[in-house]
């Protein structure tokens, strides 16, 4: 069945490293993927998306990588600040299908 | 560019009542989702329009879940009776295009059932 997942929960970093946050997908064939951010009290917010036919790309302070050997999504943030704490949730769309499935997410905290 | 709008923010309800949420999406974004985000998991897809066509509500509880989108702009979704397990946060998505690709989400209208 469709599910995309994450390997941790939980991520705890201090203010100025650089965080990970990892999602592996099940469905080999997905064209798209796409990260979100979600604060506390509001709706999910774009932060970067990626199509099958690319192994990376470049944001302002983040980059999406996608294996698909693996089946395995990352987000890297750069110089993580307290700003960045929320939730982050990868979603992916299956071939034939015009819907984002989302995985559970993972909540960043950021260490002073 | 004015977001996606959703009313009321907050609803709390006895179960077997009846509740309806309100989503405005961002001008001239053809689809509109309605997602479900059970505490702690992600969003789930309840019900997506294209214009004002269903295009998937196959994970729609048909039997006490509704939504319109009439003239293609707002939609409401209705719950009716409500159930203990539909508290969740309720989160009204629009996107330009048909492909499901880079949704802009609204703040969402938190359901407690009591």
């Amino acid at each position: 069945g469709e599910s995309v997942g994450l390997h941790l929960p939980t991520l705890s970093v201090q203010e100025g490293d650089n965080s990970i946050i990892n999602c592996a997908y099940s469905n080999s064939a997905s064209d798209y993927f796409i990260w979100y951010k979600q604060e506390s009290g509001k709706g999910p917010q774009f932060i970067i998306d990626i199509r099958s036919n690319m192994d990376k790309r470049q944001g302002q302070r983040v980059t999406v990588l996608l294996n698909k050997t693996v089946k395995h999504l990352s987000l890297q943030i750069a110089a993580t600040q307290p700003g960045d704490s929320a939730v982050y949730f990868c979603a992916e769309k299956p071939p034939g299908a015009q819907k984002l499935v989302f995985g559970q997410g993972t909540r960043l905290t950021i260490n002073p | 560019e004015a977001g996606v709008a959703q009313s009321p923010r907050y609803k709390i309800i006895e179960k077997r009542q009846s509740v309806a949420f309100w989503c405005n999406p961002i001008s001239g974004h053809a689809t509109l989702y309605w997602y479900q985000q059970i505490l702690g998991q992600g969003p789930k897809l309840l019900i997506q329009f294209q214009n004002n066509g269903v295009v998937d509500d196959s994970q729609l509880p048909k039997d006490r879940f509704s939504a319109e989108r009439l003239k293609g702009v707002d939609s409401t979704l209705k719950i009716q009776p409500a159930k203990l397990e539909d508290s969740a946060v309720y989160l009204c998505a629009s996107s330009l295009g048909s492909q499901a690709e880079k949704l802009f989400f609204g703040s969402g209208t938190q359901l407690s059932v009591l």
